[in-house]
Formats: C-alpha cells, sequence, structure tokens
C-alpha cells in the first residue's frame, strides 16, 4: 500500500525555520518526481516545489524560492522541505506529493502555522 | 505562470443527476511528450486531495467509470453521469506542463 506520512510541522515566529519530511513506504522514491503542495486554511491548493528524481532538477514557486529548499534522500525513501524566513503567509497544511507532470497520491499533511 | 479557470465555483446537484465543471488554461499543455499534463483532483472535507483523472482523461485507480475527463488545447471538462453522495467535496484542475505547475481555484459540489 503506497504511504507518504508527512511530519514537521509546527507554530513558528516570523523569520523562523522548520524542516518538514515525508516518510515513503509502499514505493521506492528513487524512480518518482517528487514535490509539495500546500493550503492555505480555508483555501485551495498551491503548489511549491518538485524534485527530480536523481535530485538534480528542482523547481519552486516564486514566493518561497531562495527561502525554501526541497531534498531528498533515495536510500530513506524519505522528501524534505527545508523553510526559512518564514512569513505569515506560509501558514498552510503541507502536503507531500508522488509525481512531477502528474501528481497521483498526496501524504495527510502537516500543519505549519507562523505568528507572533 | 499559467492561469487555471473553473466554471462554475459552485454546483448544488440532486442525486442521480450529471454535474459538469469546466477548466480553462491560459496556455497550452501538451508536453514534447506529446501528453497533454491536465490533471483533476477531489478533496472531502478533512481529507488530503486525491487524484482522479490525468493526461485530461485518464482514470486514476479505483475511480468509477462515471466520473470522466475530456477536453484538448486549452479546454478541459470533467463529467459526473449521476451523482452520488460520495461525490460531495472540491474539485480542483491541475496543469503539470509549465513551471509552477498552478491549480484551479476549486468548485464545490453539494447534494441539493
Amino acid at each position: 500500500e503506497v504511504q507518504l506520512v508527512d511530519s514537521g510541522g509546527d507554530l513558528v515566529h516570523p523569520g523562523g525555520s522548520l524542516r518538514l519530511s515525508c516518510a515513503a513506504s509502499g514505493f521506492s522514491i528513487s524512480t518518482y518526481w517528487m514535490g509539495w503542495v500546500r493550503q492555505a486554511p480555508g483555501k485551495g491548493l498551491e503548489w511549491v516545489a518538485n524534485i527530480k528524481q536523481d535530485g538534480t532538477m528542482k523547481y519552486y514557486l516564486k514566493s518561497v524560492e531562495g527561502r525554501f529548499t526541497i531534498s531528498r534522500d533515495n536510500a530513506g525513501n524519505s522528501l524534505y522541505l527545508q523553510m526559512n524566513r518564514l512569513r505569515a503567509d506560509d501558514t498552510a497544511l503541507y502536503y507531500c506529493a508522488r509525481g512531477g507532470g502528474t501528481l497521483d497520491f498526496l501524504g495527510q499533511g502537516t500543519l505549519v502555522t507562523v505568528s507572533s | 505562470d499559467v492561469v487555471m479557470t473553473q466554471s462554475p465555483l459552485f454546483l448544488s446537484v440532486t442525486l442521480g443527476q450529471p454535474a459538469s465543471i469546466s477548466c480553462r488554461s491560459s496556455q497550452g499543455l501538451v508536453y514534447t511528450d506529446g501528453n497533454t499534463y491536465l490533471s483533476w483532483f477531489h478533496q472531502r472535507p478533512g481529507h488530503s486531495p486525491r487524484l482522479l483523472l490525468y493526461k485530461i482523461s485518464n482514470r486514476a485507480s479505483g475511480v468509477p467509470d462515471r466520473i470522466s475527463g475530456s477536453g484538448s488545447g486549452t479546454d478541459f471538462t470533467l463529467k459526473i453521469t449521476r451523482v452520488e453522495a460520495e461525490d460531495v467535496g472540491i474539485y480542483y484542475c491541475m496543469q503539470g506542463r509549465h513551471w509552477p505547475h498552478t491549480f484551479g481555484q476549486g468548485t464545490k459540489l453539494e447534494i441539493k
């Protein structure tokens, strides 16, 4: 059974940092693009970032570029999102996602709240 | 960025009746591999989004055949032939052809 378990979300002050993790099981992430999607409270879905199978290509939403870094550990079957200089408008439920052009599975989400 | 525009934003449908949602992209979504990267997701309240359709019309695993997708170029449609109670929630289209990938605003479906 495919599973993506997201973790690492927390309450953080503006300007702070967080590292989100996504533990995959039931498949090997080494054969897939992987990414992150977020959803602000009561709002729609917003794509955040994607990373190629070997980590050589990464793409970001403009508003997070330079602050967020997506990375992966294929041997550990895990995906990460390092988030720095967090802002109030980064507050959202963050979902790990399998795929690139098509996101065929999303995790349960981990909540990031940026507030003073 | 590619803008995805859905209509309507709200649908109220009687059980057993059909429903249709339109999604328009501001640019074409055909990739160099010949595929069109247009997907549809369904999100029930309190749940993660679930992929319904990919590359316009391919059903994801477990999706019933009363749900279908069509379209080409910049105009796409999701159709439900007979709405059931489990269909309530929000439907999103997403383009995966251009970076950044982008979603439509969402269409909320309720049972009348």
